[in-house]
């Protein structure tokens, strides 16, 4: 089982909608778990961090983490072209980062 | 707005031969990261350095590779001899501090290409 799970997508929804990115791990001494957005030929760029479970906002970006099911997701509100992407998640495990494989997703104006 | 830059941005070079990337980290970042990204697969951990020295470091950084500061302001990864499966993008990464939520800056990147 591999310790950080994420469908590559792509997933494209219209512009405006509400869009969900979820990944499953193994590991549940994951604690802190992270978002990033990748655009093309370009290096990751951190969007979000949580510790632990529970929901965290910042615009109109939410991050939630549930531990019992080891399952986080980010939620994407009114979204945009812009947001166009890939979408990694990656948690801290033995001071490394662990990734997930990312998810493209696809805005369509 | 400070931020982590990688050269080159493309690398082609032929099976066997060494190989250079550099990075030039945040200037007053202490802790120094390097991963790759095979074409269509996750991101994966080479290994962190700090304070002049390998701190961690994943199985795929074996004796093949070899990091180094040789100033204030570089940071490179050596491949010795490549093989046609180290073809990756390489991305640096540099943190101020070794608080686990304290972001990593990822450079754009090095392309590397072994024919």
């Amino acid at each position: 089982q591999k310790e950080v799970e994420q469908d590559p997508g792509p997933l494209s929804v219209p512009e405006g909608a509400i869009v969900s990115l979820n990944c499953t791990y193994s590991n549940s001494a994951f604690q802190y778990f992270m978002w990033y957005r990748q655009y093309s030929r370009k290096g990751p760029e951190l969007l979000m961090y949580t510790y632990s479970s529970g929901n965290k906002e910042d615009g109109r970006f939410t991050a939630q983490v549930d531990k019992s099911s080891k399952y986080i997701s980010l939620f994407i509100r009114d979204s945009q072209p812009s947001d166009s992407a890939t979408y990694l998640c990656a948690m801290i495990g033995n001071y490394q980062l662990i990734w997930g494989a990312g998810t493209k997703l696809i805005i369509k104006p | 707005e400070p931020e982590v830059t990688q050269t080159p941005s493309h690398q082609v070079t032929q099976m066997g031969q060494e190989v250079i990337l550099r990075c030039v980290p945040i200037s007053n970042h202490l802790y120094f990261y390097w991963y790759r990204q095979i074409l269509g697969q996750k991101v994966e951990f080479l290994v962190s350095f700090y304070n002049n020295e390998i701190s961690e470091k994943s199985e795929i950084f074996d004796d093949q590779f070899s990091v180094e500061r040789p100033d204030g302001s570089n940071f490179t990864l050596k491949i010795r001899s490549t093989k046609l499966e180290d073809s990756a993008m390489y991305f640096c990464a540099s943190k101020e501090s070794g608080r686990p939520t304290n972001e990593q800056f990822f450079g754009p990147g090095t392309r590397l290409t072994v024919l």
